[in-house]
C-alpha cells in the first residue's frame, strides 16, 4: 500500500491568484494522477503526472491552467493558475503502479476561490 | 447517456440492515469494476475490486457484477454507523488509456 499526503489541506484564495498543491507518496509509485471533485459531481481526472516529462492532460484541461510537475517517483505538484470562483473544488492526487491496479488517494485539498 | 450512472442519495438505513448500492454503465468496454468508500474530508479508499461477472465477498461486503445488464452492486451486511460515507463506483475502460471513470457517489447514512 501507499500513504499519500497533500499540502495544503485547504485554502481560500482570491480571484486571479495561483495556488500550488503538493502531493507526497511514502513509497515510489509508477503513476500519479490529479483529480478534481466538485460537489455533486464525479471524480474527474485532470491529468496524469509523468516523471521527468510533461503531464498528460484530459480533455477540457490545459497545461497553462493546471501546470503539473513530477520531479521523482514520490512527489508531484499541481498549480491552479489565474483562479476564478469556478475553480473552487476539492483537488485530489492519487498514485499506483498502473491504472488497472489499486490507486491510493490523498486526503484532498479544499480550495475556495472568492 | 452518461457513461456511469449512480444515484447520489442520500440513502438512510437503520443499523443492522442490508444496504444495496448500485451503478449502471453504458459502455461494454468497461471490464474492471471497483467500489471506493470516501469519508467526509478524506480521500477515497478502495473497498472492492473485480473484473468478472458474479459475486465477490470480503467480510460484510459483497460486490456483484452483471456484465450482460451493465449493472454493478455493492451489498453491505449488518450495516454499522461507521459505514456512513459516500460510496463511489468506478470502472476501467479496456483500451490503451485504461482510464478510470467514477460514478458520482452515493451518500449513505446508517442510523444508530
Amino acid at each position: 500500500s501507499a500513504v499519500i499526503s497533500q499540502k495544503p489541506s485547504r485554502d481560500i484564495c482570491q480571484r486571479g491568484t495561483s495556488l500550488t498543491i503538493q502531493c507526497q507518496v511514502d513509497s515510489q509509485v509508477t503513476m500519479m494522477f490529479w483529480y478534481r471533485q466538485q460537489p455533486g459531481q464525479s471524480l474527474t481526472l485532470i491529468a496524469t503526472a509523468n516523471q521527468g516529462s510533461e503531464a498528460t492532460y484530459e480533455s477540457g484541461f490545459v497545461i497553462d491552467k493546471f501546470p503539473i510537475s513530477r520531479p521523482n517517483l514520490t512527489f508531484s505538484t499541481l498549480t491552479v493558475s489565474n483562479m476564478s470562483p469556478e475553480d473552487s473544488s476539492i483537488y485530489l492526487c492519487s498514485g499506483g503502479q498502473n491504472r488497472r491496479e489499486t490507486q491510493y488517494f490523498g486526503p484532498g485539498t479544499r480550495l475556495l476561490v472568492l | 447517456q452518461k457513461e456511469v450512472e449512480q444515484d447520489p442519495g442520500p440513502l438512510s438505513v437503520p443499523e443492522g440492515a442490508i444496504v444495496s448500492l448500485n451503478c449502471t454503465y453504458s459502455n461494454s468496454a468497461f471490464q474492471y469494476f471497483m467500489w471506493y468508500r470516501q469519508y467526509s474530508r478524506k480521500g477515497p479508499e478502495l473497498l472492492m475490486y473485480t473484473y468478472s461477472s458474479g459475486n465477490k465477498e470480503d467480510g460484510r461486503f459483497t460486490a456483484q457484477v452483471d456484465k450482460s445488464s451493465k449493472y454493478i452492486s455493492l451489498f453491505i451486511r449488518d450495516s454499522q454507523p461507521s459505514d456512513s460515507a459516500t460510496y463511489l463506483c468506478a470502472m476501467i475502460l479496456m483500451n490503451r488509456d485504461d482510464k478510470i471513470i467514477f460514478g458520482k457517489g452515493t451518500r449513505l447514512h446508517i442510523l444508530p
